[in-house]
């Protein structure tokens, strides 16, 4: 398996314009997570699906913020408007789902965004 | 207050010392999980431990469930261990600490 693919892994944007970062969990995993990475915060969890449902989507910051996952392999985090703010790096990770077993954690290369 | 808690924040080591970096959690868990993010890199997994200790290389990770703490170890480092090691509590979704960052001085 090719791991947790994501993209584009850098985005600059202007403030205003809608951002969409893909990711593609690694097959088999049930458990898909989106984080934001800055300086200031460290990693945070946005939101997690499980079986394809969101399960804990508390970490999105507001509603300029959505994620959705049509398929077991494919997940969507859009931002619209985006705002300079927003600049950070985010990661998309898969896993089996926690308290099942297998649980090891494994992290795309993750999306540089940068919004001016 | 975090349910993940690290420390030391920075750490500075000369090239072969012994390191520790802790890890205290407050939620019951399923897993204890230890990362590494080199500078500008993605994360990986080092381990996944939900009791006793794992050894990795130079790399060792123990936990105490009843004390809800885990640690760890880096044997002989070496100025490539420097990285930030973040640890994270798995239970119904993952719970991270906010990092260690760990610079080794040849």
């Amino acid at each position: 398996d090719a791991g947790v693919i994501q993209s584009p892994r850098h985005e600059v944007t202007e403030m205003g314009q809608e951002v969409t970062l893909r990711c593609k969990p690694i097959s088999g995993h049930n458990s898909l997570f989106w984080y934001r990475q800055t300086m200031m915060r460290g990693l945070e969890l946005l939101i997690y699906f499980n079986n394809n449902v969101p399960i804990d989507d508390s970490g999105m910051p507001e509603d300029r913020f959505s994620a959705k996952m049509p398929n077991a392999s494919f997940s969507t985090l859009k931002i619209q408007p985006s705002e300079p703010r927003d600049s950070a790096v985010y990661f998309c990770a898969s896993s089996f789902a926690p308290g099942q077993g297998d649980e090891k954690l494994f992290f795309g290369s993750g999306t540089q965004l940068s919004v001016l | 207050k975090n349910e993940v808690e690290q420390s030391p924040q920075n750490l500075t080591a000369q090239e072969g010392e012994f390191i520790t970096i802790n890890c205290s959690y407050s939620v019951g868990i399923s897993a204890l999980h230890w990362l590494q993010q080199h500078p500008g890199g993605g994360i990986v997994s080092l381990f996944m431990l939900s009791s006793g200790k794992k050894k990795h290389g130079r790399l060792i990770a123990t936990i105490n469930i009843q004390e809800k703490h885990s640690s760890l170890h880096i044997t002989a480092s070496h100025p490539r261990d420097s990285a930030v090691y973040i640890c994270a509590a798995s239970r119904n979704q993952f719970y991270f600490g906010t990092g260690t960052s760990l610079t080794v001085i040849p």
